[in-house]
């Protein structure tokens, strides 16, 4: 498996603008989770969704921003406008749940790098 | 809501020597799943070692093994004969239904 996909790795946007931020999961991943990861606020957990549904949305800073998951294997995280403050590096990871047999664990994709201008 | 605490921002070790990241959490879960990751330069999210709270024993991954305390909500890891990619950031992470990180800390392997 290729492990999570995410995409585009780097985005440089104008304050304004819309941005989306896509995500591949591990086939046969269940559970998908975005994070942003700041100097200043660290690792923080934005949303996740169990089989497509959002369960939790308690970390999405404001309504500028919104994720979906419209089947098993793609995520995207959309903001819209962008402001400055919203640069930081953006994680995708999924996990499935199998307690005692390695599950819970997360796999992290590689991040995409947003610079707000 | 669970916390964790990460009180060494930085940390620095000799080559072949050893060295003992600290983490504390808090919550009232009795059944929940330890980790630390490890953050390379590349940016790249790596698990380092897991623990599940209902094992006593503590985990051991080749030269990382953590010391689990349930009961003081303590999960330390220490990393033995240290070499210069064990260089990153560290973060502990506790895990019920989400999971929470701490702040982190940088760790750097000196030759």
């Amino acid at each position: 498996d290729a492990g999570v996909i995410q995409s585009p790795r780097h985005e440089v946007t104008e304050m304004g603008q819309e941005v989306t931020l896509r995500c591949k999961p591990i086939s046969g991943h269940d559970y998908l989770f975005w994070y942003r990861q700041t100097m200043m606020r660290g690792l923080e957990l934005l949303i996740y969704f169990n089989n497509n549904v959002p369960i939790d949305d308690s970390g999405m800073p404001e309504d500028r921003f919104s994720a979906k998951m419209p089947n098993a294997s793609f995520s995207t995280l959309k903001i819209q406008p962008s402001e400055p403050r919203d640069s930081a590096v953006y994680f995708c990871a999924s996990s499935f749940e199998q307690p005692g047999l390695g599950g819970n664990e997360q796999f992290f994709g590689p991040g995409t790098r947003l610079t707000v201008l | 809501a669970q916390t964790v605490t990460q009180s060494q921002p930085e940390m620095s070790v000799q080559e072949a020597e050893t060295v003992t990241l600290s983490c504390t959490y808090d919550t009232s879960e009795s059944n929940y799943y330890l980790f630390w990751y490890k953050q390379p330069p590349s940016r790249q999210m790596i698990l380092v070692i897991r623990q599940e709270a209902y094992k006593q024993q503590n985990a051991t991954e080749n030269r990382f093994s953590v010391n689990f305390q349930k009961a003081a909500k303590s999960f330390s890891l220490k990393i033995s004969d240290s070499q210069l990619g064990d260089t990153a950031m560290y973060f502990c992470a506790f895990m019920k239904n989400d999971m929470r990180f701490g702040a982190g800390t940088r760790l750097t392997v000196k030759p």
